[in-house]
C-alpha cells in the first residue's frame, strides 16, 4: 500500500525555468509533510517541509504547496539551476498522533535533471 | 561538526549469512531510525531506538534486528540473508521528538549474492 505516490519517476528542465515536482497521499491521517534531496552517494538532505495547517511554505528558490482536499502537494524550484539536479524524496509524516513518536513515509523519488 | 556516520559504506555477503551495520548519530541527537532503500524506491521505514530500546518498527520481519549503545550508536543486524534484502540502508538521527532535526547519514550499500 503506497501511502505516498510520486508519479512521475523523471522531469527534465532547462536552466533559469521552473521545476514543479508532483506528490499524492492517500493517509489523511498525514499532518506534516517534507522533501528531501538526495545526490548519488549520499544520503537524503532534507530540503522544505509544510504543516497541514498551511498551504504554502518558501524558502528562497523552493516553495511547497498543500492542497489538503485533494490530498496533492508540489515543489516549485524557481529558478532552476544545474546544481538541483538530483533525486527529490517527499515524506509524510502523522505528528498529531501524539505517540511521541513520528517515522517518515517516503515515495518512490522524482530525478530532476536541469540542463544548462 | 560531524553528521550521522554509518559504516561500512558498501558489503557483499552471501544468502543465509548475517549483516551488522553501524551508525554513529549527529552529536546532540539520541534517537536513531533505521531505513531500507530497495533500488527504484524510496526508503522504507524499519525502527527507531530511543534510550536503547526499540521505540516502534516498520513491516520487517524479525530476522532485522538492533541495538543501541549508551553512547546514542546504534547497529542494525540482519539474519538469514536473502537477495531480496540488497539494498542501501540508511541511518537517520534526530531529537527523541524526532522529525524535525532529521538527519540522514550517506548509507551502507548491501548487495546479497
Amino acid at each position: 500500500d503506497q501511502q505516498v505516490k510520486q508519479n512521475s519517476p523523471s522531469l527534465s528542465v532547462q536552466e533559469g525555468r521552473i521545476s514543479i515536482l508532483n506528490c499524492d497521499y492517500t493517509n489523511s491521517m498525514f499532518d506534516y509533510f517534507l522533501w528531501y534531496k538526495k545526490y548519488p552517494a549520499e544520503g537524503p538532505t532534507f530540503l522544505i517541509s509544510i504543516s497541514s495547517i498551511k498551504d504554502k511554505n518558501e524558502d528562497g528558490r523552493f516553495t511547497v504547496f498543500l492542497n489538503k482536499s485533494a490530498k496533492h502537494l508540489s515543489l516549485h524550484i524557481v529558478p532552476s539551476q544545474p546544481g538541483d539536479s538530483a533525486v527529490y524524496f517527499c515524506a509524510a509524516s502523522a505528528i498529531g498522533t501524539n505517540t511521541g513518536f513520528q517515522k517518515l513515509v517516503f515515495g518512490t523519488g522524482t530525478r530532476l535533471l536541469v540542463s544548462p | 561538526d560531524a553528521g550521522v556516520t554509518q559504516s561500512p559504506t558498501h558489503l557483499i555477503k552471501t544468502r543465509g549469512q548475517q549483516v551488522t551495520l553501524r551508525c554513529s548519530p549527529k552529536s546532540g541527537h539520541d534517537t536513531v531510525s533505521w531505513y531500507q532503500q530497495a533500488l527504484g524506491q524510496g526508503p522504507q521505514f524499519i525502527f527507531q531506538y530511543y534510550e536503547e530500546e526499540e521505540r516502534q518498527r516498520g513491516n520487517f520481519p524479525d530476522r532485522f534486528s538492533g541495538h543501541q549503545f549508551p553512547n546514542y550508536s546504534s547497529e542494525l543486524n540482519v539474519n538469514a540473508l536473502l537477495l531480496g534484502d540488497s539494498a542501501l540502508y540508511l541511518c537517520a538521527s534526530s531529537f527523541p521528538q524526532g522529525i524535525y532535526g532529521y538527519t540522514f547519514g550517506s548509507g551502507t550499500r548491501l548487495t546479497v549474492v
